[in-house]
């Protein structure tokens, strides 16, 4: 268990839907990533938030959107739901304080099902 | 721009044996850090090991070492005495900057009895 935890497990809704994936970091973790892996293109950065401020930013499409809250959980928002954006949705944590070798720990991950 | 590759789709081990997992990667950032993650078919990410740019030995983890080559740009991982629960997919990744990761298309490790 690497103490990150993500609800909900599963999500299986509609194409044009919207849903809220949420992640909660390991304790004293002031750093949230948010990672997508889908089979055609593999573990891709979406975006990061240190402290609730967004700090760095991946290949995230503009119908994405994510927030981190005072008490440090992070939301990713995904709206207009395509069939393309059936993945597993990972969130990872990090102190955020070591630039470059923070090693992150991941979540259990949101498996999401477009249909 | 930062890239990995893992030039190996799938790996087959007896129990047992060691196995190399391949990983080359290219960055202009002089500082940088070099991960292994293991996914198994649970589908979570689980941290095997780190090795720093300006890191002089190699890294090592129990069963699992990073052979570092700097000038090669290459970031191989050796897995000890295999176990059936090796078997998994493995993910050679990078950092740099706020520690955000690049990570490779994976290697899925089998290992037979």
């Amino acid at each position: 268990d690497s103490g990150v935890t993500q609800t909900p497990k599963h999500l299986i809704t509609a194409t044009g839907q919207r849903v809220t994936l949420r992640c909660s970091p390991r304790s004293g973790d002031l750093s949230v990533y948010w990672y997508q892996q889908s089979l055609d293109q593999g573990l891709q950065f979406l975006i990061q938030y240190y402290n609730g401020e967004e700090r760095a930013k991946g290949n995230i499409l503009e119908r994405f959107s994510a927030q981190q809250f005072p008490d440090l959980h992070s939301e990713l928002n995904l709206s207009s739901l395509e069939l393309g954006d059936s993945a597993l949705y990972f969130c990872a944590s990090t102190l955020g304080i070591q630039r470059g070798r923070d090693e992150q720990f991941f979540g259990p991950g949101t498996r999401l099902t477009v249909l | 721009a930062q890239k990995i590759t893992q030039t190996q789709p799938g790996m087959f081990v007896q129990e047992k044996e060691a196995v190399t997992l391949d990983c080359t990667y290219d960055t202009s950032d002089p500082s940088y850090g070099l991960f292994w993650y293991k996914q198994p078919s649970s589908g979570e990410m689980i941290f095997l090991i780190y090795q720093g740019s300006y890191d002089q030995q190699n890294a090592t983890e129990g069963r699992y070492s990073l052979n570092f080559q700097k000038a090669r740009k290459s970031a191989n991982l050796v897995i000890s005495a295999s176990q059936l629960g090796d078997s998994a997919m493995y993910f050679c990744a990078m950092s740099s900057g706020y520690s955000t990761l690049t990570f490779g298309k994976g290697t899925m490790l089998l290992v037979s009895p």
